[in-house]
């Protein structure tokens, strides 16, 4: 069983559609972070979070510590939110570590 | 600031030559690591570094060689390409920074990545 486990693995919207994609750890961590890879990718930082909740346009993550749960919101979901999100914990006892989830290919169809 | 710089973004190798990724951030981040993503699949960690002068172990170390003799560099070895060295090889870095007390974290900052094909 992987350290982070994504789901769902694919996923495709229609355009306007709320989405959640969902992220559970096993490990102690000291921060959660959510990624975006585009086609041809690049990978960018969406969030870093240890607690609570955090908004960022239409993007939205939370996270539960007792629970070891995160989840990533998208509402109104638009084509080019085409992309793999990437769910990474940076784990309390490797010194920050980072360990990735396997992604969730995100598909947004007009 | 320009974050990590990751060079080259495409490489073409024969089986058995060397090569050196080179990965430069400029953001004082004491934490840098190299992964390979192969086609469809996720991101797996070679090798990592806390600090100058420290390298560790990640899941796939094997073929590769690291050194961090500054704060700002993290270049990637390969001693030896093979065909299972295909992949593209990402650069990332993350705080906290080097010499500040307060030990919170920063976000992650990835290269663009390296497309590495050997033949």
């Amino acid at each position: 069983k992987n350290e982070v486990e994504q789901s769902p693995q694919n996923l495709t919207a229609q355009e306007g559609e709320f989405i959640t994609i969902n992220c559970s750890y096993s490990v102690g961590i000291s921060a959660l972070h959510w990624l975006q890879q585009h086609p041809g990718g690049g990978i960018v930082s969406l969030f870093m979070l240890s607690s609570g909740k955090k908004k960022h346009g239409r993007l939205i993550a939370t996270i539960n510590i007792q629970e070891k749960h995160s989840s990533l919101h998208i509402t109104a979901s638009h084509p080019r939110d085409s992309a793999v999100y990437i769910c990474a914990v940076s784990e309390e006892t490797s010194g920050s570590r980072l360990t990735f989830g396997e992604g969730t290919q995100l598909t947004v169809n007009p | 600031n320009a974050g990590v710089t990751q060079t080259p973004k495409f490489r073409i190798l024969k089986i058995g030559q060397s090569m050196t990724l080179q990965c430069t951030q400029d953001m004082n981040h004491n934490y840098m690591y190299w992964y390979r993503q192969d086609p469809g699949m996720g991101l797996k960690l070679i090798y990592y570094s806390v600090g100058a002068g420290i390298t560790d172990k990640g899941e796939v170390p094997n073929g590769y060689n690291v050194s961090r003799s500054t704060t700002e560099d993290f270049p990637l070895r390969l001693e030896l390409a093979a065909p299972s060295q295909t992949s593209v090889y990402f650069c990332a870095s993350s705080g906290p920074t080097q010499g500040v007390l307060d030990i919170s974290e920063t976000e992650a900052f990835f290269g663009q990545g390296t497309r590495l094909t050997v033949v």
